[in-house]
């Protein structure tokens, strides 16, 4: 089955920079990879999604690239706010399967103020 | 804005005792996920319904755990008898339907408690 890993566990940043989270699959039929925010004591929340037509999608401060061949995708958030903090999990699916996902171990994001 | 609906938020139950999770998806939505979230991971999935059809339940340890969708709109999700291990998030979420490609939405889950 499907295999997501996804680095690093967890990430400290100044408030204004950017943040970089990676995950890497194993399966090449998976063909959707969604990121998910879950803050304390709540259930994920999508944030941005990505399909393997695609190589980049981008909305206003939060990015998603797709690498196929090397089968990773990365999530790139830009101006970074104390409100971003919480635990990010990228995820990866196969069409076929439904909609499984298959998570990654999850990055608890840290933003100073 | 719809939302998939879950109660109860918090659960502490004895081991060895029964407990019952239940979860209301977005209207509409056909296929309905039980995902468990042990502290500090990703979540992991239980069991996937398709309307009122289990289409997984590889990972279900069914020597416990069951789960129904009846009518194909709510689902329960019940662990009897409960183990000290089962302590966890319990997660339901919701989407469209299958064929992937489709945005599965989530509940804000049950903290389970086994003491």
């Amino acid at each position: 089955g499907e295999n997501v890993e996804q680095h690093p566990s967890t990430l400290s940043v100044q408030e204004g920079d950017s943040a970089v989270i990676k995950c890497t699959y194993s399966d090449s039929a998976s063909n959707y990879f969604p990121w998910y925010k879950q803050e304390l004591g709540k259930g994920p929340q999508l944030i941005i999604d990505i399909r393997s037509n695609v190589g980049e999608k981008k909305d206003q401060r939060i990015a998603v690239t797709l690498n196929k061949t090397a089968k990773h995708f990365s999530l790139h958030i830009t101006e970074t706010q104390p409100e971003d903090s919480a635990v990010y999990f990228c995820a990866a699916s196969m069409g076929n399967a439904g909609n499984m996902l298959t998570f990654g171990g999850g990055t608890r994001l840290m933003v100073k103020p | 804005e719809a939302e998939v609906a879950q109660s109860p938020r918090y659960k502490i139950t004895e081991k060895s005792q029964a407990v019952a999770f239940w979860c209301d998806p977005i209207s509409g939505h056909a296929t309905l996920y039980w995902y468990r979230q042990i502290l500090g991971q990703g979540p992991e999935l239980l069991v996937q319904f398709q309307d009122e059809s289990v289409v997984d339940d590889s990972q279900l340890p069914k020597d416990r755990f069951s789960a129904e969708r009846l009518k194909g709109v709510d689902s329960t999700l019940k662990i009897q008898p409960a183990e000290l291990g089962d302590s966890a998030m319990y997660l339901c979420a919701s989407s469209w339907g299958t064929g992937g490609n489709t945005e599965a939405f989530f509940g804000q889950g049950t903290r389970l408690t086994v003491v």
